[in-house]
């Protein structure tokens, strides 16, 4: 059983440019959540997507936005780059929608870095 | 009142000491507390977790502290040891819309040899 895979895992893209994150759910997980976690901080809720749809966003502005496949892996893009999006990007994977036990599993993440 | 406040923000231990990171929360909606452990270079992963109808959860030498009236928990580690060396969050989740964690700020332990 494959854990959840992110990439790449390391980025540089100047302010202004766009950027995809990708993510590989656990094997048998449906639901894919992206968090941000700047640096020496706590990881911050950006989405879920669960059915190829949307199902729950933090507080991120209409610039950052995913999609989710049949496969269930799923994509975050990042449009007109800020410096304050430098930060690991976390995709966590679970069954279901809900964030409880040991089945809410996280990446290793992708270290953005906008200069 | 989505906030969730972690204290220390660093921590260092002596091997075989206790660890104590301390957490406090404003929604009283909140009925699900995780504790996280993140090492370098890694996502966090699930240590230990808690739900407010208890007062104590023990697993190994980890124990969760939950102080309902207060708005408080807390992390124990007994018996630290270096490989323990990590940053700790604590985390909480609403169960109406149970799709987020709200983590805390994270605790950056050392335990010393």
């Amino acid at each position: 059983e494959t854990g959840v895979t992110q990439s790449p895992t390391h980025l540089i893209k100047t302010r202004g440019q766009q950027v995809t994150l990708r993510c590989s759910s656990q094997s048998g997980h449906n639901t894919v959540s992206w968090y941000q976690q700047a640096l020496g901080q706590g990881p911050q809720f950006i989405f879920q997507y669960y059915r190829e749809e949307e199902n729950g966003r933090g507080n991120f502005p209409p610039r950052f936005s995913g999609l989710q496949f049949p496969n269930y892996s799923s994509e975050l893009n990042v449009n007109a780059l800020e410096l304050d999006d430098s930060a690991l990007y976390l995709c966590a994977s679970s069954l279901g929608t809900g964030t409880r036990g040991y089945g809410y599993t996280f990446g290793s993440g992708t270290r953005l870095t906008v200069v | 009142q989505q906030q969730v406040k972690q204290s220390p923000q660093s921590l260092i231990v002596q091997k075989g000491g206790i660890s104590i990171i301390n957490c406090a929360y404003e929604n009283t909606a909140f009925d699900y507390f995780p504790w996280y452990q993140q090492f370098p270079g890694k996502g966090p992963a699930l240590l230990i977790a808690i739900r407010p109808d208890v007062s104590e959860k023990k697993e190994g030498r980890f124990t969760i502290s939950f102080n309902k009236s207060a708005k408080q928990f807390s992390l124990h580690i007994m018996d630290s040891q270096p490989g323990d060396s990590a940053t700790y969050f604590c985390a909480a989740s609403l169960s109406g819309s149970a799709r987020q964690l709200t983590f805390g700020s994270g605790t950056q332990l050392t335990v010393l040899p």
